[in-house]
């Protein structure tokens, strides 16, 4: 069964720090992933996503993810958080020619000020 | 404004009882999904719908039940059976294609005493 792995359950960074948050799936196939985002009290929100091409791929609020097919990986970078970061990141893939997507279990950043 | 509606916000019910979450989009999107969000485990995919009067089991459609009869709306019911109903509920809709990914309600926490 296909399936994402986001390693980091809890992070916890200062202002200015740089982020990475790992994310990998298993699936050999063509996929199409995404990061999104989950504000406190807010909806899920889409950060980012590839579906082909550059296999790094930028999204809102100056993040970006690296499409590493070999490593079936989608790491979310970011050069400097800000303490309006702090929220919960999914990852999620759909297979090609399927509708549905399958999440990571999500990830907690929080940023100090 | 174009949106997902899901209602109500929070919800209360005594064990043994059916209950019925709505999710009502006006966003004009071919296919609906309620996901189930529990901490640590990510979202988990309950039931999909992607025409009218058509839908499909996710990964843990047991104790739920689904109906699409109109384009607009895609009623979630969690029955008496569902083991452990307490969970915040999601309601997403994707466009035809869906290149632009999913778009979220805001949810429905869902507490049964």
């Amino acid at each position: 069964a296909q399936s994402v792995s986001q390693h980091n359950h809890h992070v916890i960074l200062s202002e200015a720090a740089s982020l990475e948050l790992g994310c990998n799936y298993s699936y050999g196939g063509t996929v199409n992933l995404f990061w999104y985002v989950q504000y406190p009290g807010q909806h899920l929100q889409l950060l980012l996503k590839y579906f082909s091409g550059d296999p790094l791929v930028k999204g809102i609020k100056g993040f970006e993810a690296e499409f590493i097919k070999s490593k079936f990986s989608f790491n979310l970078r970011k050069p400097s958080v800000q303490w309006s970061d702090t929220a919960e990141y999914f990852c999620a893939v759909s297979t090609s020619g399927t509708y549905k997507y399958i999440f990571g279990t999500g990830t907690r950043l929080k940023v100090l000020a | 404004d174009g949106g997902i509606t899901q209602s109500p916000k929070y919800l209360f019910r005594k064990e043994g009882q059916n209950v019925t979450l709505s999710c009502e989009q006006n966003l004009n999107h071919d296919a609906m999904y309620w996901y189930r969000q529990d901490p640590g485990q990510g979202l988990r995919l309950i039931y999909y719908s992607q025409i009218v009067n058509d839908f499909q089991k996710g990964d843990i459609a047991e104790g739920y039940s689904v109906s699409r009869e109109k384009k607009e709306s895609f009623p979630l019911t969690v029955t008496s059976a569902q083991k452990n109903p307490t969970a915040f509920y999601l309601c997403a809709t994707r466009r035809r294609g869906g290149e632009d990914g999913y778009t979220f309600g805001s949810g429905t926490r869902l507490t049964v005493v």
